[in-house]
């Protein structure tokens, strides 16, 4: 079961870029990353998933190294309502129930 | 499309009681998992299932059932309610294991 480690919060100001890490050493081969997003008093909402390299969509860009110990979820040019807790979950499909978990996530504050 | 419905939105019960909390998803999902969330930590999978007639224990499963009759519906049962029990709790379903696509969420409190 690998292990994912993120800040538990950090802050940032409207129209920046947000960068948060996660960090994954003892991935395994057959693990994707994936990162949720949360508001208060809602259910988490998928954002993007990723094996290597660099993967966006219309919401986020999900940087992989090549050596897959890490990831860094980017938002370009936050804005208040991206204000969330953000989590990284690291696991493969054929484990699904026993992989997939919830970590404290990272608290991301958007400042005006 | 609904998505993921949960009923109820909140709920108090007493110590000892039992309770059904409902989930339906009409997005044709084969998996389907049942999540709780104390208050300033992340989500602790309960229970999950691949398809109708298929169900497994995640990571806390202890005084808590599951059954999945339909492909829609993966209710949860609280047996002998305790304070230990007081939660949020999330129904989600998906394509994969991947993507969830979450409920609302029910609010228990056990007293």
């Amino acid at each position: 079961l690998a292990k994912t480690t993120q800040p538990i919060s950090m802050d940032s100001y409207e129209g920046q870029e947000v960068n948060i890490t996660c960090s994954h050493n003892n991935i395994a081969t057959n693990d994707y990353i994936t990162w949720y997003q949360q508001f208060p008093s809602q259910g988490p909402r998928f954002i993007i998933q990723g094996y290597k390299t660099k993967v966006t969509n219309e919401v986020a860009s999900l940087f992989i190294p090549a050596d897959r110990k890490s990831s860094t979820l980017s938002l370009p040019r936050v804005s208040l309502s991206d204000t969330a807790v953000y989590y990284c979950l690291v696991g493969d499909a054929d484990n699904y129930g026993q992989n997939f978990v919830f970590g404290p996530g990272t608290r991301l504050s958007v400042l005006p | 499309n609904a998505g993921v419905t949960q009923t109820p939105k909140f709920r108090i019960l007493k110590i000892g009681q039992s309770m059904t909390l409902q989930c339906t998803q009409d997005m044709n999902h084969n998996y389907m998992y049942w999540y709780r969330q104390d208050p300033g930590m992340g989500l602790k999978l309960i229970y999950y299932s691949v398809g109708a007639g298929i169900t497994d224990k995640g990571e806390v499963p202890n005084g808590y059932n599951v059954s999945r009759s339909t492909t829609e519906d993966f209710p949860l049962r609280l047996e002998l309610a305790a304070p230990s029990q007081t939660s949020v709790y999330f129904c989600a379903s998906g394509d994969s294991a991947y993507e969830q696509y979450f409920g609302p969420g029910t609010r228990l409190t056990v007293t």
